[in-house]
């Protein structure tokens, strides 16, 4: 059973719009969240994070919001631009663990 | 600045051989880990260590095994290799253990046939 679902596999999104991502999880044990990025053949690179004492999180264009209730954040890139055309997953962990589980990844698709 | 090597970069291999992946780090961190990467199921964690000379079993551990004689190298080793094993394998690291950022290598894609 998957504790971090990320539900829609893929996302197109106008150049200049936000893009939104959505990522659910389950174990209410998660206390640090995390946005990961990839390239076709290079390794997940972290994009930003967030721990549970905080709701929100900002860095630039991107922002990554908490709803520890509804167990659901989510991560938006405003403006989108063709360069952030990638596969970006949402990843937990508990506090004092040394595990990171992460979701099944979405693509984002930013055209031009 | 390397910060995470892997080798090889692709391997086709027989099932039923023994092979091992390489990951080496340079930048002193405590903590490594190797995941591997599957359509539709993401990253899952294969093995971690928090320091040289501990290590720990991921969701996956199964059929891998890891060392960590020293700080910079955490090779994964298949023991017999079998088909569901094909996958991309990352290879990570962290300055601390518990739930920092990962720094990922670049990936060795694994076929077994």
């Amino acid at each position: 059973d998957q504790q971090v679902k990320q539900n829609s596999p893929s996302l197109s999104v106008q150049e200049g719009r936000i893009s939104i991502l959505n990522c659910d999880y389950t174990n209410s044990m998660f206390d640090y969240f995390l946005w990961y990025k990839k390239y076709p053949a290079e390794g997940p690179t972290f994009l930003i994070s967030i721990s549970s004492i905080k709701d929100k999180n900002e860095d630039g264009r991107f922002t990554v919001f908490l709803n520890k209730s509804a167990k659901h954040l989510s991560l938006h890139i405003v403006p989108s631009q063709p360069g952030d055309s990638a596969v970006y997953f949402c990843a937990a962990s508990e506090a004092g663990g040394f595990k990171t589980i992460f979701g099944a990844g979405t693509r984002l698709f930013v055209k031009a | 600045i390397a910060g995470i090597t892997q080798a090889p970069t692709s391997q086709i291999l027989a099932a039923g051989r023994r092979m091992t992946l390489r990951c080496t780090q340079d930048m002193r961190h405590n903590a490594m880990y190797w995941y591997r990467q599957d359509l539709g199921l993401g990253l899952r964690l294969i093995h971690y260590s928090n320091t040289a000379g501990t290590t720990g079993k991921g969701e996956v551990p199964d059929g891998y095994s890891v060392s960590r004689a020293n700080t910079d190298d955490f090779p994964l080793t298949l023991a017999s290799a079998v088909p569901s094993q094909t996958s991309v394998y990352f290879c990570a690291s962290s300055a601390l253990a518990g739930p920092y950022e990962q720094y990922f290598g670049p990936g060795t894609r694994l076929t077994v046939t």
